[in-house]
């Protein structure tokens, strides 16, 4: 089974702090993806990343970057974290060119991220 | 601009009812739908998809179907269990656009099914 490893389950940083996630899958996806749950908002992609080195923004990346240095890694930035990123965090992955499954999302177990 | 809307927040049945949980769509470019699960403390899982070249999709209790004239599509399960109970969420995929490893999420709707 692809598994999806998030770092930490909970986090509690601080205004303006520089805030790391990091996400591990180990079924050798070329695609990999950090959303944001937020209740009566769904799930709105953050970035998404479909190579080594290569990154796509979402549809709401102001605030967060991201890196992929390592293809089964792939970490979410936020540069100063501000208390309208307090959310649940949410990485998956999928298989990537060519194939008929990419929508086929497997995600983490998320990340709850409260910033005061 | 909201392009997939589940316009019902949570919905209620009995155990061994029908649930019906409703999705729509205002993107006419999307050409794959998908329908996830999330327990609370968990990610979303994959539970069934449907290509826009069908209308209908079975696997097991649930189906989904689409409705491609009204951008509308559904998600049956029968008979409902206890254990269904969770947020769904519809998304979409534009993969004639080249875009397919790119969702759009609808809000989701709170399942709960009593016993």
């Amino acid at each position: 089974d692809v598994k999806v490893t998030q770092s930490s389950r909970y986090l509690v940083k601080r205004t303006g702090e520089k805030v790391f996630l990091e996400c591990v899958q180990d079924m050798d996806h070329e695609n990999m993806f950090w959303y944001r749950q937020d209740p009566g908002l769904g799930l709105r992609l953050i970035y998404f990343s479909y190579d080594v080195k290569m990154k796509e923004k979402g549809d709401i990346p102001e605030g967060y970057s991201v890196s992929r240095e390592k293809k089964e890694r792939f970490s979410l930035i936020l540069e100063s974290a501000s208390t309208n990123q307090t959310s649940m965090y949410l990485c998956a992955s999928s298989p990537g060119q060519p194939s008929a499954t990419n929508e086929k999302l497997f995600f983490g177990s998320g990340t709850q991220l409260s910033v005061l | 601009d909201q392009q997939v809307k589940q316009n019902s927040p949570s919905l209620s049945v009995q155990e061994g009812r029908i649930s019906i949980l409703n999705c729509d769509y205002t993107n006419s470019m999307f050409d794959y739908f998908l329908w996830y699960k999330k327990y609370p403390a968990e990610g979303p899982t994959f539970l069934i998809s449907i290509s826009s070249i069908k209308d209908k999709n079975e696997d097991g209790r649930f189906t989904v179907f689409l409705n491609k004239s009204a951008k509308h599509l559904s998600l049956h399960i029968v008979p409902s269990q206890p254990g269904d109970s969770a947020v769904y969420f519809c998304a979409a995929s534009d993969r004639g656009g080249g875009s397919n490893y790119k969702l759009t999420f609808g809000k989701g709707t709170l399942l709960t099914v009593n016993p």
